[in-house]
Parts: C-alpha cells; structure tokens; sequence
C-alpha cells in the first residue's frame, strides 16, 4: 500500500513564526501536492511538484513556499505563519507525471493553529 | 477551470443503493471524470475514476452520460462506513481542482 506521512496531526504556532510541514511518500510518486481545507471552501491547491527541484502555484500560493530537494519528501512552508493560515493542511502524491487518469494518495493531514 | 456541481447533501439508508450526482457542464475532451471520499477526521480516499465508458471497481460504480456533462457515482449497498463528503473533480492534467462535495449521511 501507499503511505503518505505527514510530520504532525497537530500544530500550535504563533503569529510571524516560520513554520514547516513535511510530507514523506513511500512509493518513488512523481507528482506532490499541498492543499488546505477550511469549513464550506472544501479543499484548495496551494502548490504541487511533478519533480524534485520542481514547483507548481497552485490557486493560493500566497504566504506560503515549498521546497522538494529529494523525491519522496515535500515541505511546505509558512515563511511567517498569520492567524489566516489555521487550516487543516493535506499532502498528496500520485505516480506520474501529466497522467490525468492518475489517483492521488493522501496523507492524513496536519491541523495548524495560528494564535 | 472546469467546474463540477453537486448537492450539498443527500441522505440514504443502510443496505440501500445510492446515486450521487455531478453535472461538468464546462468538461472538456480530454478531462478524466474522478471521485474521491472523505471520512471524519481522514485525508480524502479515490474511489473510481473514468474518461467515457461507464466504469466499476470493488468500491462504486461510475456512470457517464454520453455527452460526458453529467455523472454519477453509485454505491450499491450503503454501509454506515460510507458515510461521508464525496467530492466529484474533473482532471486534465497533474493538478486537481476540488468542489464543496456531497456529504452522504447513512441512516441505520
């Protein structure tokens, strides 16, 4: 089976501080994603990444960075974490590239509060 | 973007069949027709996906209107497990775009 893990469940972080959120897949995936999910707007695409050292905006970039230095492994980065970033944060991958009929796997997600 | 719509929420008791509908109005030729599913407090789950043809696995059954601008995702026996958001996305490329979902509640 594929695993996708996630660094933390949960995460309490203060407002302006750097905060990192790693992902780790098991089954050499090309494609990483980063969402976030918020109540009734469902889940966004912040940034995926179809190879290492490759980023893609997804619809809200804004505020944050990724960084995917090795294949299995995409971080997501709040280069200064405000109290609009609490959300639950989903990390996905899928085989390969521009595969259309490709699933996504998901990671159980990390839920970040901002205070 | 193409842009999917779907019921807020629909309602089914146990052992019975459900029909969750999508319409894709805007799909284009080339986009793949995806549902995924989402339980409490876990990271959403594929369950089927199809281009044209009407397509079943172990989870679902995935039925196409022949134009492709409308499906639906059918679960033969629903289960108290089933229970939850089912999102239905249309994808073209590496990126997919997901809707508000359909959140399926289970009646015992």
């Amino acid at each position: 089976d594929v695993k996708v893990t996630q660094s933390s469940r949960y995460l309490v972080k203060r407002t302006g501080e750097k905060v990192f959120l790693e992902c780790v897949q098991d089954m050499d995936h090309e494609n990483m994603f980063w969402y976030r999910q918020d109540p009734g707007l469902g889940l966004r695409l912040i940034y995926f990444s179809y190879d290492v050292k490759m980023k893609e905006k997804g619809d809200i970039p804004e505020g944050y960075s990724v960084s995917r230095e090795k294949k299995e492994r995409f971080s997501l980065i709040l280069e200064s974490a405000s109290t609009n970033q609490t959300s639950m944060y989903l990390c996905a991958s899928s085989l390969v590239q521009g595969l259309a009929g490709d699933e996504q796997y998901f990671g159980p997600g990390t839920r970040l509060t901002v205070t | 973007d193409a842009k999917t719509t779907q019921p807020n929420s629909m309602e089914s008791n146990e052992e019975e069949p459900v029909h969750l509908p999508c319409n894709h109005s805007t799909i284009s030729g080339t986009d793949y027709i995806h549902w995924y599913r989402q339980l409490p407090s876990q990271g959403p789950e594929y369950v089927i996906h199809g281009l044209t043809s009407n397509v079943n696995n172990r989870m679902a059954s995935l039925a196409i209107a022949e134009d492709r601008k409308s499906s639906t995702l059918i679960l033969h026996r629903a289960t108290l497990r089933d229970a939850a958001v089912y999102y239905c996305i249309l994808r073209g490329n590496n990126d997919m775009r997901f809707g508000a979902g359909t959140r399926l509640t289970v009646k015992p």
